[in-house]
């Protein structure tokens, strides 16, 4: 079965950049999209198609892809950005969608 | 504005049947698909399966094909998740969410606790 692959946790200092990735082998042909999950809350949308910010979404949020690697950078973390990060994409087919299995970023 | 609002919690023994409900407004419920959201205490986001409104056509993520029935009633603009004959093991938070591309719409979850 397809599966995406992300680094369970992450610390990080306020102010400095946190890069967060995912893995799949469709990834070259299906976007990527990342989501934040504080606790608590239902997740919200902070990058679509790969590299596009939803409005709402602080700019200090990007996203990239490059090969079979999608990766979520926040730049000049913030100590309200501590939450669990999940990419989410589908399979090569695009009929089954799947997420990773999330990062939990702890802001030091 | 898009709102999904989603059926109180529930407690149930294993065995029970149970239908939890996502009720949608600020748009119409055949025009996009919905999918279904499973997650574990402690754990990450399960995809379940989709629905199209419009037309009923439904997806299933193998992992539980077998166990759930999404449906959707548009006439009230509402989409289901079903089990009927829960186990200790489906014990979640559901989650529902509308799929514009991404998902853009959440509800605010389903806390479905099993226990005998």
């Amino acid at each position: 079965s397809y599966e995406l692959t992300q680094p369970p946790s992450m610390s990080v200092s306020p102010g400095q950049t946190a890069r967060i990735t995912c893995s799949g082998d469709a990834l070259p042909k299906q976007y990527a999209y990342w989501y934040q999950q504080k606790p608590g809350q239902a997740p919200i949308l902070v990058i679509h198609k790969d590299t596009e910010r939803p409005s709402g979404t602080p700019e200090r949020f990007t996203g990239s892809s490059s090969g079979t690697t999608a990766t979520l950078t926040i730049s000049g973390v913030q100590a309200e950005d501590e939450a669990d990060y999940y990419c989410q994409s589908t399979d090569r087919s695009a009929t089954l969608a799947i997420f990773g299995g999330g990062t939990k970023l702890t802001v030091l | 504005e898009v709102q999904l609002v989603q059926s109180g919690a529930e407690v149930k023994k294993p065995g029970e049947s149970l239908k939890i409900s996502c009720k949608v407004s600020g748009y119409n419920l055949t025009t996009h698909w919905i999918g279904w959201v499973r997650q574990m205490p402690g754990k990450g986001l399960e995809w379940m399966g989709v629905i199209y409104p419009g037309d009923s056509e439904t997806i299933y993520s193998p992992s539980f094909q077998v166990h759930v029935t999404i449906s959707a009633d548009t006439s009230i603009n509402t989409a289901y998740l079903q089990w009927s004959s829960l186990q200790a093991s489906d014990t979640a938070m559901y989650f529902c969410a509308r799929l514009n591309g991404a998902i853009d719409y959440w509800g605010q979850g389903t806390l479905v606790t099993v226990s005998s």
